[in-house]
């Protein structure tokens, strides 16, 4: 089975806080990909970055970072300094290999900074 | 284009009535996929093209919903007696043969049946 978990459905924080997002997954395939979008009131759903599973190193854009390990399912997602702009509902998704690229979303997670 | 249109924006329907939804991919992308998101739900997966042809359709809900793709490019969402339930944001999306996981989204038609 696949699936995301986002356990976290709403988060407030004070702006220039820290806040991480959290996402658990489930699969039984060995190569797959995981995902997390923005998605702000206008409703697009916002790309913001591509991890595959043979993958595990931890990247940096900016004030955001992804933390990916295998060994718990988890692929976390750190925003540092928050802004009033971060502001959406951010989801974490999963795509197996072997299901022509269709994703698993999480429920997301609301998250509201406040100025 | 530059980026992946829908329309329209918002449909409002009646209990009973067709519908047909539109997407317009990024000039290029040869994948094609349709979500639907309900209010405080991340988007479920209906149906996925590559090409003209549909490759997985397994996320359709029944036989009310079809979509079809007939020239690989501009992809039309079908519902046929639409129920109150179908009320939803239905998304789409593209991707390139390149980067085929990445997968680019529009801006959605919010679909209300009254």
């Amino acid at each position: 089975a696949q699936k995301v978990t986002q356990a976290q459905t709403e988060i407030s924080v004070v702006e220039k806080e820290d806040v991480t997002l959290d996402c658990v997954y489930e699969t039984r395939d060995t190569t797959y990909y995981l995902f997390w979008y923005k998605q702000p009131p206008s409703g697009e759903l916002v790309f913001l970055i591509r991890r595959n599973s043979f993958d595990e190193q931890n990247e940096i854009s900016g004030r955001y970072s992804w933390n990916f390990q295998k060994s718990t399912s988890s692929f976390n997602f750190t925003i540092t300094a928050s802004q009033v702009v971060d502001s959406a509902v951010y989801f974490c998704a999963l795509s197996p290999s072997n299901t022509g690229n269709q994703f698993y979303f999480g429920t997301g997670t609301s998250l509201t900074v406040i100025p | 284009g530059a980026g992946v249109s829908q329309t329209p924006s918002n449909k409002v329907t009646e209990k009973g009535k067709y519908v047909e939804l539109r997407c317009d991919p990024i000039s290029g992308h040869t994948a094609l996929y349709w979500y639907r998101q309900s209010l405080g739900q991340g988007p479920e997966f209906l149906i996925y093209f590559q090409g003209t042809g549909a490759a997985d359709d397994s996320g359709l809900p029944n036989d009310r919903f079809f979509a079809v793709r007939p020239e690989g490019s501009v992809s039309t969402l079908k519902i046929q007696r639409t129920e109150r339930g179908d009320s939803a944001v239905y998304l789409c999306a593209s991707s390139s043969p390149e980067r085929a996981s990445e997968q680019f989204f529009g801006p959605g038609t919010r679909l209300t049946v009254l």
